[in-house]
């Protein structure tokens, strides 16, 4: 089945630690997002990528960094310079900037990070 | 820039029984128009969205929208609810243009169905 997954479920972050968590998808999208989604709040976006080796930063980029080596996968890294990291983080795809249809994401499941 | 207002955080309704969820919306060039359905610790789901063509559009789950570019709005409706549809319903906005094509959100509608 194609989709998109997000490692893992829940993840705990002591004070002034780095942490990654994983998006994958193998529906053979070009554009890959992460939003961050407080209580209460929309979804809020950190970052995006429009193609392999390239990502621009989005409206809450910092203490936050990405990569895109490989186009099934857009892994994001949540440093200690993020001052509050708590939150639910979701990860999306779609088939590219071609317009229309081309524009509606898809979703993973999210990954709920906890700072001890 | 793009910005959504659903201005109504909370919705209770009694199964059976019709419901609008609100969302409007500004911006400075054509959308595309979204409404996604969240259930509890989950991702988002996928309602239905307005492209071009028809202002009514029809999503799953029984649920519709109508696009009104006058008013910009693109209210959410459903005739009947079931307790099953008690969730959080985000409307959510994206260029057209070869600007940046990330969505941006409305802050949520909470669905709450009661017997």
């Amino acid at each position: 089945d194609g989709g998109i997954t997000q490692s893992p479920k829940y993840l705990f972050r002591k004070e002034g630690q780095n942490v990654t968590l994983s998006c994958e998808q193998n529906l053979n999208h070009d554009a890959m997002y992460w939003y961050r989604q407080d209580p209460g709040q929309g979804l809020r976006l950190i970052y995006y990528s429009q193609i392999v080796n390239d990502f621009q930063k989005g409206d809450i980029a910092e203490g936050y960094s990405v990569s895109r080596e490989k186009k099934e996968s857009f892994p994001l890294t949540v440093t200690s310079a993020q001052k509050n990291p708590t939150a639910f983080y979701l990860c999306a795809s779609s088939i590219g900037y071609g317009g229309g249809a081309a524009d509606t994401q898809y979703f993973g499941p999210g990954t709920r990070l906890t700072v001890l | 820039a793009q910005s959504v207002t659903q201005l109504d955080s909370q919705v209770p309704v009694f199964e059976e029984a019709p419901v609008e969820l609100r969302c409007n919306y500004s911006s400075s060039v054509s959308v595309y128009l979204f409404w996604y359905v969240q259930y509890p610790n989950q991702g988002l789901q996928l309602l239905l969205k307005y492209l071009s063509g028809s202002t009514l559009v029809k999503g799953i789950n029984g649920f519709e929208a109508e696009f009104n570019k006058s008013q910009t709005s693109f209210h959410l409706r459903k005739p009947s609810v079931h307790i099953s549809d008690t969730a959080e319903y985000f409307c959510a906005v994206t260029r057209m243009d070869t600007g940046r094509r990330a969505l941006t959100f409305g802050s949520g509608t909470r669905l709450q169905v009661q017997p």
